[in-house]
């Protein structure tokens, strides 16, 4: 079954600092992998895109990085923001008839 | 910024009862979504349409739902008889294209309790 696993479930960091997201997954094959950021009560808004032949992608604070060898993706925060405080899900996108896969997001709250 | 919308923002309803919910994808967009997300779930994927047809589906998307574009702007999905466990929110997506590497736009969601 095409899953897709994201830790930690949630987390509190403080205005300035980073972090990073994981995720896992083992969605075979796939096509391309997305974060997406999901504020409350809002709909998801994507942030990167990574073929499985890329390792980095960056927009403007955030960075994805993807190991497609250990099935592995992470999303970096850097110097975080208030507005940072959202959902963060990462979403497979399946080779073939292009279904989105979701995890269940990464629930980052950023206190001042 | 063009963006896809969505009426009701919330809709309470009875059991049994029908519930429509609509959307307003991005105007020159050809792909339609539409995903619920039970509280503290993930997203899940219902179906997709395309070309005044539905080009997949899942298996949560059973004799219950439907979907249609009455006019050249609403995309609706219809519940024909709500049960508790359809409580979710309701996102529909758009996109330009269907390909692999196309954006999907999301809608603000519509919040449905059924009681």
């Amino acid at each position: 079954k095409n899953q897709v696993e994201q830790s930690p479930q949630s987390l509190i960091i403080l205005e300035g600092k980073n972090c990073t997201l994981q995720c896992n997954y083992t969605v075979s094959p796939f096509s391309n992998l997305r974060w997406y950021k999901q504020d409350t009560g809002r709909g998801p808004v994507s942030l990167t895109i990574m073929t499985f032949s890329e390792n980095t992608k960056s927009n403007g604070r955030y960075t994805a990085t993807l190991d497609a060898d250990t099935k592995q993706s992470s999303l970096h925060i850097t110097a975080s923001q208030l507005s940072d405080s959202a959902s963060y899900i990462c979403v497979v996108i399946l080779y073939g008839n292009n279904r989105l896969a979701f995890g269940k997001g990464n629930q980052v709250v950023v206190i001042p | 910024e063009p963006e896809v919308t969505q009426t009701p923002s919330h809709q309470v309803t009875q059991m049994g009862q029908e519930v429509i919910l609509r959307c307003v994808p991005i105007s020159n967009h050809l792909y339609f979504y539409w995903y619920r997300q039970i509280l503290g779930q993930k997203v899940e994927f219902l179906v997709s349409f395309y070309n005044n047809e539905i080009s997949e589906k899942s298996e949560i998307f059973d004799d219950q739902f439907s979907v249609e574009r009455p006019d050249g702007s609403n995309f609706t999905l219809k519940i024909r008889s709500t049960k508790l466990e359809d409580s979710a929110m309701y996102f529909c997506a758009s996109s330009v294209s269907g390909g692999a590497g196309e954006t999907q736009y999301f809608g603000p969601g519509t919040r449905l309790l059924v009681l």
